[in-house]
């Protein structure tokens, strides 16, 4: 079975202060990973994600993910946070393999709040 | 949220009523996915759909029902055997199921209340 775990539900950070949202995943083949994030009363929107390869993966709004097989992690970073990066983020993992290669799991979220 | 409509934007039901949500897309997409979202607990998958004419339960799929008539189509009814249906409901669609590294594209969601 996958599942994916976001041990924060709550992350504040100063703007202009670099932020982390972290994520832990675990699945029974290879993972694929996936960030989203979501504004009040809106659908999610696609961030990045890590199929294979560089460890470090590039995506929007100047967001970056680490991807480290041996902690099972995906943490979301940004060098330089902005007020207008406050929102829910979600990581969500499918497996390569099994039943659950068909279906995406979430986590909880993580609320962002950039201070001012 | 571009290329996924879903409507309407909210929704009231009276206990003992069923109401269709309804979710559309212009993406040409195969797999389209239902998911519930309550707060604190994140997006829950309640029905998807990788062809036209076929369709799978997820995890809470239970006092839901779906078709797939169209490939651009994919309603959700909850029924009124769904005991706890108010939540803010997800629409989602990915191009093709079977390359299990695409994305989803999310609607803007249906938020339904049960009065």
């Amino acid at each position: 079975a996958q599942s994916v775990a976001q041990p924060e539900d709550q992350v504040n950070v100063a703007e202009g202060n670099p932020l982390t949202v972290k994520c832990t995943y675990s699945v029974s083949g290879n993972p694929y990973l996936f960030w989203y994030v979501q504004y009040p009363n809106r659908g999610l929107q696609f961030l990045l994600k890590y199929i294979t390869g560089d460890n470090l993966v590039k995506g929007s709004y100047g967001f970056e993910a680490e991807f480290n097989k041996s902690q099972t992690s995906f943490h979301l970073k940004k060098p330089s946070a902005l007020v207008s990066d406050s929102a829910l983020y979600f990581c969500a993992v499918r497996d390569t393999i099994g039943a659950g290669s068909y279906q995406l799991t979430f986590g909880k979220g993580t609320k962002l709040s950039v201070i001012p | 949220d571009g290329g996924i409509t879903q409507s309407p934007k909210y929704l009231f039901r009276k206990e003992g009523q069923n109401v269709t949500l309804s979710c559309e897309q212009n993406l040409n997409h195969d797999a389209m996915y239902w998911y519930r979202q309550d707060p604190g607990q994140g997006l829950r998958l309640i029905y998807y759909s990788q062809i036209v004419n076929d369709f799978q339960k997820g995890d809470i799929a239970e006092g839901y029902s779906v078709s797939r008539e169209k490939k651009e189509s994919f309603p959700l009814t909850v029924t009124s055997a769904q005991k706890n249906p108010t939540a803010f409901y997800l629409c989602a669609s990915s191009f093709p199921s079977g390359l299990s590294y695409n994305e989803q594209f999310f609607g803007p969601g249906t938020r339904l209340t049960v009065l």
